[in-house]
């Protein structure tokens, strides 16, 4: 069964520092998202992307973040200077186009956990 | 008031008990439900789509009023698997952002 992927499994960083997430899609889809989980708390969304291009994304997503599809299988997401505050579990989800538009199940991947000290 | 708010939980129930979660959402746009579950420390994971006629996958069911804009899952004869953490999960677009609950705990007891 396909399944979404993310590397490295654990990140340690020391604040001031660029992180890079790495994710592979499944490879069909067409909808890429990442959502962040800070140890205890829900699961919130940081941006999705479709179509080579940021369709929404949220107040957590600012100026730090950025994400980049580099070539046909990877999602990538940016941290430019990580704060404390960031460490979290991120996860990398992907979808298709649904049922008539709507209903596109999100698979998600495995998580990356970043510590940001 | 949360966008989308479950029931609080834990709930503690022993092996073969029928339960009940509820979910509301206020975003009246909204298109799409789903509820997934989360096991510590890991993804969550697609348990059902939730559509407006009400869908049923085995031991789960699962319900939609969008007048009330109200979702709900129920799970009979609960196993000892089915302990997790459910999560409530809503989106307005395909394109854009999926709302997730915090999510209610079960724990199955033998």
């Amino acid at each position: 069964e396909p399944e979404v992927t993310q590397t490295p499994s654990h990140q340690v960083t020391q604040m001031g520092q660029e992180v890079i997430l790495r994710c592979v899609p499944i490879s069909n889809h067409l909808y890429f998202y990442w959502y962040r989980q800070i140890l205890g708390q829900k699961v919130e969304f940081l941006v999705s992307f479709y179509n080579n291009e940021i369709s929404e994304k949220s107040e957590i997503f600012d100026d730090q973040f950025s994400v980049e599809r580099p070539d046909g299988s990877n999602f990538t997401l940016k941290i430019r200077s990580t704060k404390l505050e960031d460490s979290a579990m991120y996860f990398c989800a992907s979808s298709d186009l649904g049922l008539a538009g709507l209903y596109n199940e999100q698979f998600f991947g495995p998580g990356t956990r970043l510590t940001v000290l | 008031r949360k966008e989308v708010e479950q029931d609080p939980g834990p709930f503690n129930v022993p092996e073969g008990a029928t339960v009940a979660f509820n979910c509301t959402y206020s975003n009246s746009a909204s298109q799409s439900f789903f509820w997934y579950r989360q096991d510590c420390r890991k993804e969550p994971k697609l348990l059902m789509s939730v559509y407006s006629s009400g869908n049923e996958d085995g031991r789960f069911t699962a319900q939609l009023n969008r007048a009330s804009q109200y979702i709900s899952l129920l799970i009979r004869d609960s196993k000892l698997s089915d302990s997790a953490t459910y999560l409530c999960v809503v989106k307005e677009t395909n394109a854009g952002k999926s709302t997730f609950g915090d999510g209610t705990t079960l724990t199955v007891k033998p």
